[in-house]
């Protein structure tokens, strides 16, 4: 199947701070990625839908100014946490669609301390 | 709105086979995915279906959909102790676009 990166897989940083999260379609050109986030023992919830080269579409109830997603490339979609508090602290996971099946990136375990 | 659900847990013995159940409610769902997550990982694509298909077979897995009832399960003959992980099934109108997770099965296999 396809492949798709994200990086870093494991971030600490401290409150206040912010962090970039990056993913990669590594061997197909991703329109359109998508970016969820996954409390512990629950399910995914779909934050934004990123668009290559326009504005990202924010769900209901995620501040588009605390999660900045920036779709420059065909490949590249990253995810910026603004000003991160321990409450963003989250295992946050990227998908891009390929042939019909959506495909997923290794995740990013967040911890803001 | 658009809902998936699926039961928690399945314990089930080596050799066994499992068979994960997940229902949706979204009639306009086209592409139906069934992912493995091990723990601290990312979503594992096991495999698809589309909503005109009935059955789709991968090796050990065995995927059957009634779009009637909106039920999809997910059968993994020969089950092995390397097959635990979390189980979710999820659905979405637009292939390869934003998908409706269900809750998450966790398969414990016993030896």
């Amino acid at each position: 199947g396809a492949v798709v990166s994200q990086h870093p897989s494991r971030v600490i940083c401290k409150s206040g701070t912010s962090v970039k999260i990056e993913c990669r379609s590594l061997d197909f050109q991703a329109t359109t990625m998508f970016w969820y986030r996954q409390f512990p023992k629950q399910s995914l919830m779909l934050m934004a839908t990123s668009n290559e080269g326009s504005k990202a579409t924010y769900e209901q109830g995620v501040e588009k100014d605390k999660f900045l997603i920036n779709h420059a490339s065909l490949t590249l979609s990253t995810l910026t946490v603004t000003s991160a508090h321990p409450e963003d602290s989250s295992f946050y996971i990227c998908s891009a669609g390929q042939g019909g099946g959506a495909f997923f990136g290794q995740g990013t375990r967040l911890t803001v301390v | 709105g658009e809902d998936v659900e699926q039961s928690l847990f399945l314990s089930v013995r080596e050799g066994d086979s499992s068979v994960i159940n997940c229902t949706y409610t979204d009639s306009s769902s086209t592409y139906l995915y069934w992912y493995k997550q091990e723990p601290g990982a990312g979503l594992q694509l096991l495999t698809y279906i589309f909503s005109n298909m009935d059955m789709k077979q991968d090796q050990r897995l065995t995927v059957l959909l009634n779009k009637k009832d909106k039920h999809l399960s997910l059968r993994i003959a020969d089950t092995q102790t390397g097959d635990s992980a979390i189980y979710f099934c999820a659905e979405t109108y637009n292939q390869g676009g934003k998908l409706i997770f269900g809750q998450g099965t966790e398969l414990s296999v016993k030896p």
